[in-house]
């Protein structure tokens, strides 16, 4: 099992719907939890975090965390054109890692007029 | 606030050229960490500097070597340079290298070896 997984999509929605981009990882034990949005040709922009199980909303954008599952997910409400871009959950691993971001392979987002 | 600034933005260079890839920070952030992103690799981690004078390796190492030259600077070193190192290099840094802090990113220097 790689340790963060997401689907590479691409996942369409149609403009004002609900997005939701999900994370799944394999050590047990993580406690962060990240979301970063990267734009075609630019620097991965942090835009949500999360360490504890429950939901967390900033705007239209909520995380949601089931340490239970192992899984983490991101809703994006009223989606915009400007929400296109690709999504990468990271996870900081509690093993070999321990301290460091592990990244997933990042979902792409897009949202149609 | 400038935040991370990477030098160069874009490079080329023919197989078996050294170069430095330069990073710096102004958030007095203690950690800091090269990346290289490839398509359908995601992020992966070259090496991170957890405090000033320290530096260890990540996933990818090899064929590269980093310098954390004082609190504010990591750079990293290609001493001969290979096509597999054509990739999109980023760095980040973070205040401390706890798993709660998040990881502020450059704009990347975008390396093609001929």
């Amino acid at each position: 099992q790689k340790e963060v997984e997401q689907n590479s999509g691409p996942l369409s929605v149609p403009e004002g719907a609900i997005a939701s981009l999900n994370c799944t990882y394999s050590d047990r034990g993580s406690q962060s939890f990240f979301w970063y949005r990267q734009y075609s040709g630019k620097s991965p922009e942090l835009i949500m975090f999360i360490y504890s199980n429950g939901d967390k909303e900033d705007g239209r954008f909520t995380a949601q965390l089931n340490k239970a599952s192992q899984y983490v997910s991101l809703l994006i409400r009223d989606s915009q054109p400007s929400d296109s871009a690709t999504y990468l959950c990271a996870v900081n691993l509690m093993g070999r890692s321990q301290g460091n971001l592990i990244f997933g392979k990042g979902t792409k987002l897009s949202v149609k007029p | 606030n400038a935040g991370v600034t990477q030098t160069p933005k874009f490079q080329v260079l023919k197989t078996g050229q050294s170069m430095t890839l330069q990073c710096a920070q102004d958030m007095n952030h203690n950690s800091m960490y090269w990346y290289r992103q490839d398509p359908g690799m995601g992020l992966r981690l070259i090496y991170y500097s957890a405090s000033e004078g320290t530096t260890d390796k990540g996933e990818v190492p090899n064929g590269y070597n980093v310098s954390r030259l004082n609190k504010r600077e990591f750079s990293l070193r290609l001493e001969s340079a290979a096509p597999s190192q054509t990739s999109v290099y980023f760095c980040a840094s973070s205040e401390v290298r706890q798993g709660n802090q998040p990881q502020h990113f450059g704009d990347g220097t975008r390396l093609s070896i001929l």
